[in-house]
């Protein structure tokens, strides 16, 4: 099974900042099945990012993946106040859909 | 505009059989991979499994031997059953629809979840 860990656990950011998320896979995998998905409290989790780099829909760009192999990043040019949430990456591959632990980017 | 939505008893006995049905609008369940997350409050999210209107399944395999999912073509429908239930099974439970029929190798509509209580 692979195994995605997350850094850092939190982020703490003021409005305007940028944000930067780490998700390393515990061996390589294939990117096209690489996402991140967004949660805020009492919400369910929305797709922002999938092939590693793709923007969903009615996702703004000021949202970008990037990454390759065991290394994804999901970048946040400038944090609005909607951005504030818990973000999980997402692999699906040959062993089970695994989740990492989560970041949750906090207001400082 | 595609929806989903969970229905099904917030609470379970321990030991029974939690069964819960998804029930999809704006989409045909025959052209998707329909999947089963759930989510223990204030902790992350883990996968239990998809279903598709062919009959094939495939499962976490963590949960595997008391997982079951099927797909009601004719209500647009998919269900699932987790049997011999602990606390441990408490969780939000939602139900997502796998996009790759539409390009998207992710989980790309989500239901609202709701939550299961593993409780006598």
């Amino acid at each position: 099974e692979i195994v995605l860990t997350q850094s850092p656990g939190t982020l703490s950011l003021s409005p305007g900042e940028r944000a930067t998320l780490s998700c390393r896979a515990s061996q390589s995998v294939d990117s096209s099945f690489l996402a991140w998905y967004q949660q805020k409290p009492g919400q369910a989790p929305r797709l922002v990012v999938y092939g590693a780099s793709s923007r969903a829909t009615g996702i703004p760009d000021r949202f970008s993946g990037s990454g390759s192999g065991t290394d994804f990043t999901l970048t946040i040019t400038t944090l609005e106040p909607e951005d504030f949430a818990v973000y999980y990456c997402q692999h699906y591959g040959s062993s089970p859909v695994t989740f990492g632990g989560g970041t949750k980017v906090a207001i400082k | 505009q595609v929806q989903l939505q969970e229905s099904g008893p917030g609470l379970v006995k321990p030991s029974e059989t939690l069964s819960l049905t998804c029930t999809v609008s704006g989409a045909s369940i025959r052209s998707y991979y329909w999947n089963w997350i759930r989510q223990p409050l204030g902790k992350g999210l883990e996968w239990i499994g998809y279903t598709h209107h062919s009959g094939g399944t495939y499962y976490n395999p963590s949960l595997k031997s008391r997982v079951t999912t099927s797909v009601d073509t004719s209500n647009n429908q998919f269900s699932l059953k987790l049997n011999s239930v602990t606390a441990a099974d408490t969780a939000v439970y939602y139900c997502a629809r796998w996009g790759e029929t539409s390009g998207i190798k992710a989980f790309d509509m989500w239901g609202q979840g709701t939550m299961v209580t593993v409780s006598s």
